[in-house]
């Protein structure tokens, strides 16, 4: 069993609609959460950074941390078909700064 | 401007042969990390380098070396020991400040001939 599993769609939704996307992980021990954007053959970028439980916003996005259940998620308010991407989450304990952990990553396709 | 730069973008390698990938940043990040994509299997991790002259092997280290003589560069050759090594590399460097947030390069895209 993988630390963290992502569902590696591919996600299609209509221009507007509001998207989720989630990850869950086996670690207890991971701290820090994050989401990045890949567009195609690109590196990835940061989209979103959470220390802990919580939400925080930015924007039309949304990134929620539920430690108790090892579950996160981020939110894609009025998705727009730039948003066509690979999103990747990612977690760490935040000891030692081995590196980061990596889901799958999910590609979303947000049709005009 | 600051950032990390791979190069080349695209690099074929031939039976037997060893290549070496580029990776710079003018960032002043102490560390840098080297990681592959396979399609399907996000990001794996194949060496890291906290501090100038040291680096650890990660989990698909198999293959692969590198070294760290200067902060600001971080190559990745890939050996003839590495016998799938199709993939997108990707390298990525962190502030000691900065919590654990990665900064990556825009990636090398390794195919054999």
């Amino acid at each position: 069993q993988k630390e963290v599993e992502q569902d590696p769609g591919p996600l299609s939704v209509p221009e507007g609609a509001i998207v989720s996307l989630n990850c869950t992980y086996s670690n207890s021990a991971f701290q820090y959460f994050m989401w990045y954007r890949q567009y195609s053959r690109k590196g990835p970028e940061l989209l979103m950074y959470t220390y802990s439980s919580g939400n925080k916003e930015d924007g039309r996005f949304t990134a929620q941390v539920d430690k108790s259940s090892k579950y996160i998620s981020l939110f894609i308010r009025d998705s727009q078909p730039s948003d066509s991407a690979t999103y990747l989450c990612a977690m760490t304990r935040g000891t030692g700064r081995r590196a980061l952990t990596f889901g799958s990553g999910t590609r979303l396709q947000v049709q005009p | 401007d600051g950032g990390i730069t791979q190069s080349p973008k695209y690099l074929f390698r031939k039976e037997g042969q060893n290549v070496t990938l580029s990776c710079e940043q003018n960032l002043n990040h102490d560390a840098m990390y080297w990681y592959r994509q396979d399609p399907g299997q996000g990001l794996r991790l194949i060496y890291y380098s906290q501090i100038v002259n040291d680096f650890q092997k990660g989990d698909i280290a198999e293959g692969y070396s590198v070294s760290r003589e200067k902060k600001e560069s971080f190559p990745l050759t890939v050996t003839s020991a590495q016998k799938n090594p199709t993939a997108f590399y990707l390298c990525a460097s962190c502030s000691p400040v900065g919590g654990e947030k990665l900064f990556f390069g825009s990636g090398t895209q390794l195919s054999v001939l």
